[in-house]
């Protein structure tokens, strides 16, 4: 059974970068059929989504976010993760990493997530 | 901006039909398929329902999707208490992002 699990600090100060990793478990991450992605949901707000990698490095990012994040993958670990720069408060909110079925873009979504980590963006 | 519009909240009683609408432009619903996420409180979205009205293995068939223009519904039949989530639509936009709905609260009464 395929399980995803978010890591990484909890807590980060205003205009550091935020680093979580999402390790896979009970798949590979090198799979043809997937791309990885990462979504979050600041507190009493909607889900946004944040973008989405593939095995060999192939990215979506969400325009309103491209110039602060990376996502990178690594197969070794079985891990991919996120890298989002100059935090402010508005970036608190629960990350989720999840799996993206490997579909023309017209067909996209999420069908495996991870159970999500709080982040709080604080001095 | 390319979001989705969903009824902030809904509710019915057990055994009763429900419906949630989620409204969209050409840029998403109009042309891409939609997908449907349930979500208890303090846990991760659950996909429900994608391209437009398929069920993932596991989701009661009282589940169901439906898609006209640029708006699609989500069905719930047979409400049980269980049911009682937040509901959330979501669809690839033209800008080049997955763009979801406000969501919507279930009460069962």
């Amino acid at each position: 059974q395929l399980q995803l699990q978010e890591s990484g600090p909890g807590l980060v100060k205003p205009s550091e970068t935020l680093s979580l990793t999402c390790t896979v478990s009970g798949g590979s991450i090198s799979s043809s059929s997937f791309y990885w992605g990462w979504i979050r949901q600041p507190p009493g707000k909607r889900l946004e989504w944040i973008g989405s990698i593939y095995y060999s490095g192939s990215t979506y990012y969400n325009p309103s976010l491209k110039s602060r994040v990376t996502l990178s993958v690594d197969t070794s670990k079985n891990q991919f993760s996120l890298n989002l720069t100059s935090v402010t408060a508005a970036d608190t909110a629960v990350y989720y990493c999840a799996r993206v079925p490997l579909e023309l873009l017209s067909h996209y979504y999420m069908d495996v997530w991870g159970k999500g980590t709080t982040v709080t963006v604080s001095s | 901006q390319s979001v989705l519009t969903q009824p902030p909240s809904t509710s019915g009683t057990p055994g009763q039909r429900v419906t949630i609408s989620c409204s969209g432009s050409s840029s998403n619903i109009g042309s891409k398929s939609v997908n449907w996420y349930q979500q208890f409180p303090a846990t991760a979205p659950k996909l429900l329902i994608y391209r437009n009205n398929q069920r993932p293995s596991g989701v009661p068939d009282r589940f169901s999707g439906s898609k006209s223009g640029t708006s699609a519904s989500l069905a719930i039949s047979g409400l049980q208490s269980e049911d009682e989530a937040d509901y959330y639509c979501a669809s690839w936009d033209d800008s080049l992002k997955e763009v979801f709905g406000g969501g919507t609260r279930l009460t069962v009464l």
